[in-house]
């Protein structure tokens, strides 16, 4: 079954609302989850890793003011996308690994992202 | 900065017929490199990690090797169910960075 678990999974919201999105990791702490965005037939861009009690780390290029990521527990991390415009419309997914840093990361099921 | 190369793109095959996936990697030191199915509109699903050069998994019809520059993933008599994006991602060996660079995918169709 899924070890992470990620909600909503489909969102359609008006130009200039902000929406959060959330990420859980089922029967296992993590102190580092990961958010990545994805477009249509594109692989997946890392756009950050979310750390537990500590601000998270932005790939190049991606606008933390923009896309606000709160890890305030060992089970859960939130991305809220401030002030959404059409082009922040995408494929979000996010990602834990299940023990160590570096095994394994296991992923969401995604949030699709619509803004009119 | 890490790179991640996969071909084909997309590859059409008949049930029954083997075939394999390459994925090229330039990475200054290798942590990991993992394999991942991912269907539409889905998360990807985890399938395999190899650590060093001359590895292999297996997993049912699938079976991952590793050489120092890629890694090759073997589909044997794939059956429709196979059919999926599988995608291949590399971790770094370097300190703190636990990120994963991933490839563009090769998408898989399994006709019966």
């Amino acid at each position: 079954g899924a070890v992470v678990s990620q909600h909503p999974s489909w969102v359609i919201c008006k130009s200039g609302t902000s929406v959060k999105i959330e990420c859980r990791s089922l029967d296992f702490q993590a102190t580092t989850m990961f958010w990545y965005r994805q477009f249509p037939k594109q692989s997946l861009m890392l756009m950050a890793t979310s750390n537990e009690g500590s601000k998270a780390t932005y790939e190049q290029g991606v606008e933390k003011d923009k896309f606000l990521i709160n890890h305030a527990s060992l089970t859960l991390s939130t991305l809220t996308v401030t002030s959404a415009h059409p082009e922040d419309s995408s494929f979000y997914i996010c990602s834990a690994p299940q023990g160590a840093n570096d095994q394994p990361q296991h992923f969401g099921d995604g949030t699709r992202l619509s803004i009119l | 900065e890490d790179q991640v190369t996969q071909s084909p793109e997309a590859l059409r095959l008949q049930e029954g017929e083997s075939s394999s996936l390459n994925c090229s990697y330039t990475v200054s030191g290798l942590r990991g490199l993992f394999w991942y199915r991912q269907d539409p509109g889905k998360g990807p699903e985890f399938l395999f990690t190899l650590y060093s050069a001359g590895e292999e998994k297996e997993k049912e019809r699938l079976k991952a090797t590793l050489t120092k520059k890629e890694s090759f993933l073997h589909i044997t008599a794939p059956k429709p169910e196979d059919s999926a994006t599988y995608l291949c991602a590399v971790q770094a060996k370097r300190a703190g960075d636990y990120k994963l660079s991933f490839g563009a995918g090769t998408t898989v169709t399994v006709r019966a």
